[in-house]
């Protein structure tokens, strides 16, 4: 057990939809990073948050957004569903955001997009 | 592009061998890291080596890092069943702190 922990655990939305994912950090931890990861493929980074601002995000479209909260827990929207959306989404927390600390991952919520 | 590729794609080992797998990447790292993943699941932390360091060990693990080929092993030695996972290696190119993972080795280790 890692102490992340993500809800829900499994969510079906249709196209066009929006869904919210919610992420708890660590205990200690500033730094929550999201990942998507497609079936048979390695987790493709989102983007981070660090101390509530966002620090860096990967090759994702706007419509993929974040919040990070003052007690460092963290939320990834995604608008506009499309099928290729469906996937496990990954959380990680980290003691700081420069890419030398362990990331310790939750369990993740897997989405699917009918 | 994959920054780090795993090979091979899929082991399948007895209990008792030793299971290795290898990650190749493309640019300078600062450090590589290995994960495994239980059937979809959360990545478990494994080991950080960095580029400075060429081999480090934890129970069973022993990883090995050759920057001059940019190129990195993972090696389980007396496999168990319970170790039958994916597992990644995750580097970050360059300056860049956000890691890169690969498509994964997907290791089965029959009792």
């Amino acid at each position: 057990e890692t102490g992340v922990t993500q809800s829900p655990t499994h969510l079906i939305k249709t196209r066009g939809q929006q869904v919210t994912l919610r992420c708890s950090s660590q205990s200690g931890h500033n730094t929550v990073s999201w990942y998507q990861q497609a079936l048979g493929q390695g987790p493709q980074f989102i983007f981070q948050y660090y101390r509530e601002e966002e620090n860096g995000r990967g090759n994702f479209p706007p419509r993929f957004s974040g919040l990070q909260f003052p007690n460092y827990s963290s939320e990834l929207n995604v608008n506009a569903l499309e099928l290729d959306d469906s996937a496990l989404y990954l959380c990680a927390s980290s003691l700081n955001g420069d890419g030398k600390e362990t990331q310790y991952f939750g369990p993740g919520t897997r989405l699917l997009v009918l | 592009s994959q920054q780090g590729e795993e090979d091979p794609q899929a082991l399948s080992i007895q209990e008792g061998e030793n299971a290795t797998m290898n990650c190749s990447y493309k640019t300078s790292i600062n450090n590589l890291q290995w994960y495994r993943q239980n059937s979809g699941r959360g990545l478990v932390h494994l080991i950080l080596i960095r580029s400075n360091e060429r081999e480090k060990h934890s129970g069973r693990l022993r990883v090995t890092l050759d920057t001059s080929k940019k190129s990195s092993s993972l090696l389980i030695t007396a496999s168990r069943a319970a170790d039958t996972a994916s597992y990644f290696c995750a580097t970050d190119a360059g300056g860049s702190y956000i890691p890169t993972f690969g498509r994964g080795t997907s290791l089965i280790v029959h009792p």
